[in-house]
């Protein structure tokens, strides 16, 4: 089983506060790392695919950035909201047609 | 419009009894996958397929079965020999390469009494 982890475990910011989160993951048949946003009674749901070491996503105030080389990975949340309350999943896809997901980060953004 | 579903929503089951869990995706994904949730722990891979009559296991297939007969569908059995059933499952598909996004579906939660 692949370790992918994902630091902190939780986190509490207050509004219009910016964060961030790391993934690590293993270094080796690197082929893709995947975010997600989980909030509570929904569906987790795709934030970034990215494939290419040096990758930097960004969608509204969320970006992301890859670096497959040492195997980590970070999600910026700029000017938190409390829509960004949610945990955040990270999940890497190897040298197998599958993907492992980390534990998350659960974000609380207090008003 | 198009997605995934899970039916039921909840579902109690008597230990010893097998269930099956529904996962229907209307997306013309070719890859379905199954996850488990523990409290504490992430997303779990137990089987997935890549393509119609074709699956493989993921980390913690024991006690689980599946099926692939149609694109469509990737029903999950749990079967009497899953020795803690009670969790969090979720359904989700892709395009079908790996590096493309999952989608999941609203989840089942079973419990086993």
């Amino acid at each position: 089983i692949l370790n992918v982890e994902q630091s902190p475990q939780s986190l509490h910011v207050q509004e219009g506060d910016s964060t961030n989160f790391t993934c690590s993951f293993p270094s080796s048949n690197f082929y893709a790392l995947h975010w997600y946003r989980w909030e509570t009674a929904k569906s987790p749901e795709a934030l970034f695919v990215m494939t290419l070491n040096g990758d930097e996503k960004k969608k509204g105030r969320i970006s992301a950035t890859l670096n497959t080389k040492e195997g980590y990975s970070y999600l910026y949340i700029k000017g938190s909201q409390p829509e960004d309350s949610a945990t955040y999943l990270c999940a890497f896809s190897g040298g197998y047609q599958k993907v492992t997901f980390g534990t998350g980060t659960k974000l609380q953004v207090i008003p | 419009d198009g997605g995934i579903t899970q039916s039921p929503k909840y579902l109690f089951r008597k230990e010893g009894q097998n269930v099956t869990l529904s996962c229907e995706q209307n997306l013309n994904h070719d890859a379905m996958y199954w996850y488990r949730q523990d409290p504490g722990q992430g997303l779990r891979l137990i089987y997935y397929s890549q393509i119609v009559n074709d699956f493989q296991k993921g980390d913690i297939a024991e006690g689980y079965s599946v099926s692939r007969e149609k694109k469509e569908s990737f029903p999950l059995t749990v079967t009497s020999a899953q020795k803690n059933p009670t969790a969090f499952y979720l359904c989700a598909s892709s395009i079908g390469d790996r590096n493309n996004e999952q989608f999941f579906g609203p989840g089942t939660r079973l419990t086993v009494l």
